[in-house]
């Protein structure tokens, strides 16, 4: 079975620039997470989805950052314009049941570089 | 608030000692869930265990083994006869209803050396 596929795996831009990540969750998966990954900070939520309606998005750090999830098996996080101290790496990770009772799959991440 | 705390930041063994991983959580709600997961070299992150509040019963799969106590509120991972392979960061994490969230500790760096 195929897992969270997430794209670019790796992505390097210059500051300013427009980012996007994508992820496709797990077929079948009503939930969909974003994680940022730090060495500050570790691993942080960001934002996440319930049958592609965000349901908490406390964790996005500015509004330079938004997420969607037009279909069950899409979701996209952009930042615009980014910085330099956005760069971290990026996980999605999808699971079935209620969210928080389930272990969530993740994604092989993005490794996101701004120069 | 829930918080949970991996005191051991790093740690060095050679391979055939057996090593423990420590987490310690803190929550308020009465039923929440526990799981360790692994990140290795290449990055990604898996799923090892989950265990639900109401479950302390230990449990062992193959090399691994996990030891939750509710009165100490530790939930901590044991690895027994470690191999270079095992070299990777752990996480422990904690959810529960009321915050529906995975909260990661802040994980801890294994290396087993030859």
């Amino acid at each position: 079975d195929a897992g969270v596929i997430q794209s670019p795996r790796h992505e390097v831009t210059e500051m300013g620039q427009e980012v996007t990540l994508r992820c496709k969750p797990i077929s079948g998966h009503d939930y969909l997470f974003w994680y940022r990954q730090t060495m500050m900070r570790g691993l942080e939520l960001l934002i996440y989805f319930n049958n592609n309606v965000p349901i908490d998005d406390s964790g996005m750090p500015e509004d330079r950052f938004s997420a969607k999830m037009p279909n069950a098996s899409f979701s996209t996080l952009k930042i615009q314009p980014s910085e330099p101290r956005d760069s971290a790496v990026y996980f999605c990770a999808s699971t079935l049941g209620q969210g928080w009772d389930q272990p969530q799959h993740f994604g092989d991440g993005t490794r996101l570089s701004i120069l | 608030a829930q918080k949970v705390t991996q005191a051991q930041t790093e740690i060095s063994v050679v391979e055939k000692e057996d090593v423990t991983l420590d987490c310690v959580y803190e929550t308020r709600d009465t039923t929440y869930y526990l799981f360790w997961y692994k990140q290795p070299p290449s990055g990604e992150l898996v799923f090892l265990i989950r265990r639900n509040s109401f479950d302390e019963q230990n449990e062992i799969s193959g090399r691994y083994s996990w030891n939750f106590q509710k009165s100490t509120s530790s939930f901590n991972f044991t690895i027994t006869a470690s191999q270079v392979v095992d070299s990777a960061v752990y996480f422990c994490a904690l959810s529960s209803s009321n915050t529906g969230k995975l909260i990661f500790g802040q994980g801890t760096t294994l290396q087993v050396k030859p």
